[in-house]
C-alpha cells in the first residue's frame, strides 16, 4: 500500500524562526512530490511541485527537498510570519492521482 | 487567468437524497480528479476524468460517480446519501502530463 506520512502533525513556533516539515512515502517510484497549504475550510493552495527527476525547488522563503532514495521530502520554512500559520499538506503523484499525508498543522506566534 | 472554479460552495442534504457538484477547471487543463476530505481519512482520491474518459478510480462505492463534459468541465454525483458523505469534496486540474495539480475552494457538503 502506498503511504505518505507527515511528522510532527501539528507544530507550533515563535516568530521569525526558521522550520523544517516532513514527509515520508512508501514507494520511490513517484511522478512528483506536491507541497500544499490549506487554511481552515478552505482548498488547498500549491507551493511547490518537484519532478521525480529534481532534488529541490525554491519559491520565496520556502524550499523543499526530495530524497527519492530515502523516501523522504521536507518542507523549509524561512524566517516563519504569523500569516504562514496553516495547515502543510505533501502529496506523492503516482499516474493518474496524488495520495496525500494527514498534514502538519502550524502555528506561528507573534 | 481564473483558477479552478467548484460549485456550490455549500450543500445541506438529507440522507438518501442525491447531489450534483460541479468543477470548472483552469482553462486549456484536460485533467480533473475529485477528493473528498474528512477529518478522520484525510483527503482520498475519488476519480479522475481526462478527455470526458474516467481514467483512475479510487475506493469508493459505486453510489459516487462523476462525468466530464467536452469543455472539460466535471460533474460529480452522490446518490443514496449517507451521514459519513458529509465532507469537504474537492476538485483539481492538471495541464498535459504529470504536472502540477491546482485545487477549487471546494464544496462542504452536510449531510442531515
Amino acid at each position: 500500500k502506498q503511504e505518505v506520512t507527515q511528522i510532527p502533525a501539528a507544530l507550533s513556533v515563535p516568530e521569525g524562526e526558521n522550520l523544517v516539515l516532513n514527509c515520508s512515502f512508501t514507494d520511490s517510484a513517484i511522478y512528483n512530490l506536491q507541497w500544499f497549504r490549506q487554511d481552515p475550510g478552505k482548498g488547498l493552495t500549491s507551493l511547490l511541485l518537484i519532478q521525480s527527476s529534481q532534488r529541490e525547488q525554491t519559491s520565496g522563503r520556502l524550499n523543499a527537498s526530495l530524497d527519492k532514495s530515502s523516501g523522504r521530502s521536507t518542507l523549509y520554512i524561512a524566517a516563519s510570519q504569523p500569516g504562514d500559520s496553516a495547515t502543510y499538506l505533501c502529496a506523492r503523484g503516482s499516474q493518474g492521482n496524488l495520495i496525500f499525508g494527514k498534514g502538519t498543522k502550524l502555528s506561528v506566534k507573534p | 487567468k481564473a483558477g479552478v472554479t467548484q460549485t456550490p460552495r455549500y450543500l445541506i442534504k438529507t440522507r438518501g437524497q442525491q447531489v450534483t457538484l460541479s468543477c470548472s477547471p483552469i482553462s486549456g487543463h484536460r485533467s480533473v480528479s475529485w477528493y473528498q476530505q474528512t477529518p478522520g481519512q484525510g483527503l482520498q482520491f475519488l476519480f479522475e476524468y481526462f478527455s470526458e474518459t474516467q481514467r483512475n478510480k479510487g475506493n469508493f462505492p459505486g453510489r459516487f460517480s462523476g462525468r466530464q463534459f467536452s469543455n472539460s468541465r466535471s460533474e460529480m454525483n452522490v446518490s443514496t446519501l449517507e451521514l459519513g458523505d458529509s465532507a469537504l469534496y474537492l476538485c483539481a486540474s492538471r495541464g498535459a502530463g504529470i504536472t502540477e495539480a491546482f485545487f477549487g475552494q471546494g464544496t462542504r457538503l452536510t449531510v442531515v
